[in-house]
């Protein structure tokens, strides 16, 4: 069945620095792709989306490619800071009902 | 607008007790989701309804109902739940079912069945 795989975390890193989140799918057709971010005891909010190969999803700095050759979807960042904290999941949808398929979620921390 | 709104934000009930949760979405959505999150795990779907009538319910038990009053509002009826059943229940919304809609989630449900 489809699958998302994640970087495992905790990732911590310095504020400023630059920041990547692995993501990989395995799917049987072509489909959407999205990064959802969850602050402490919130709900999920999305942060991007892309729906086709070549794609490219970029909010608030952020920014994903999707990449059909090497079914990768990998969250990037240039300048990270303390409020970014938070858990990262990617997700996809495909087959029909709308179906979020979702990672194991990675927890970013960020320090002064 | 891109909220969807959940209450109560918190509930705390009985294994006995019989309680509802309730979402709301006024961006004229006509699919709208209820899922399940446990602690650092990610979301589980639990039911889908699509344009007020559900077109997934993934093998949920019973002691779960939900109901689209209309194409606005989305309850979660609780009967007999189990203190496993303890979570954060979230609902979502899309433009429509199909799968190149995203899904905006509510703020979420902390249930705690003791």
């Amino acid at each position: 069945g489809d699958s998302v795989t994640q970087m495992e975390g905790p990732v911590t890193l310095s504020e400023e620095a630059f920041l990547t989140i692995n993501c990989t799918y395995t799917a049987t057709g072509y489909p959407s792709l999205f990064w959802y971010v969850q602050y402490p005891g919130e709900g999920l909010q999305l942060l991007l989306k892309a729906t086709k190969a070549d794609d490219k999803g970029s909010n608030k700095g952020f920014e994903a490619t999707y990449r059909k050759e090497t079914t990768s979807f990998h969250l990037e960042k240039g300048s990270v800071q303390v409020s970014d904290s938070a858990v990262y999941f990617c997700a996809l949808s495909w087959g029909g009902g709308n179906k979020l398929t979702f990672g194991t979620g990675t927890q970013l921390k960020v320090e002064l | 607008d891109t909220e969807v709104t959940q209450t109560p934000k918190h509930l705390v009930m009985g294994m006995t007790n019989k309680k509802s949760l309730k979402c709301e979405q006024h961006m004229g959505h006509r699919a709208m989701y209820w899922y399940k999150q446990k602690a650092k795990k990610p979301p589980e779907l639990m039911f889908v309804y699509s344009y007020e009538k559900l077109s997934i319910n993934e093998s949920v038990p019973s002691r779960f109902s939900p109901e689209c009053p209309n194409s606005s509002l989305l309850n979660l009826h609780l009967h007999a739940l189990q203190p496993e059943d303890s979570a954060l229940y979230l609902c979502a919304s899309s433009q429509d079912a199909g799968d190149r809609y995203e899904q905006y989630f509510g703020p979420g449900t902390r249930l705690t069945v003791t």
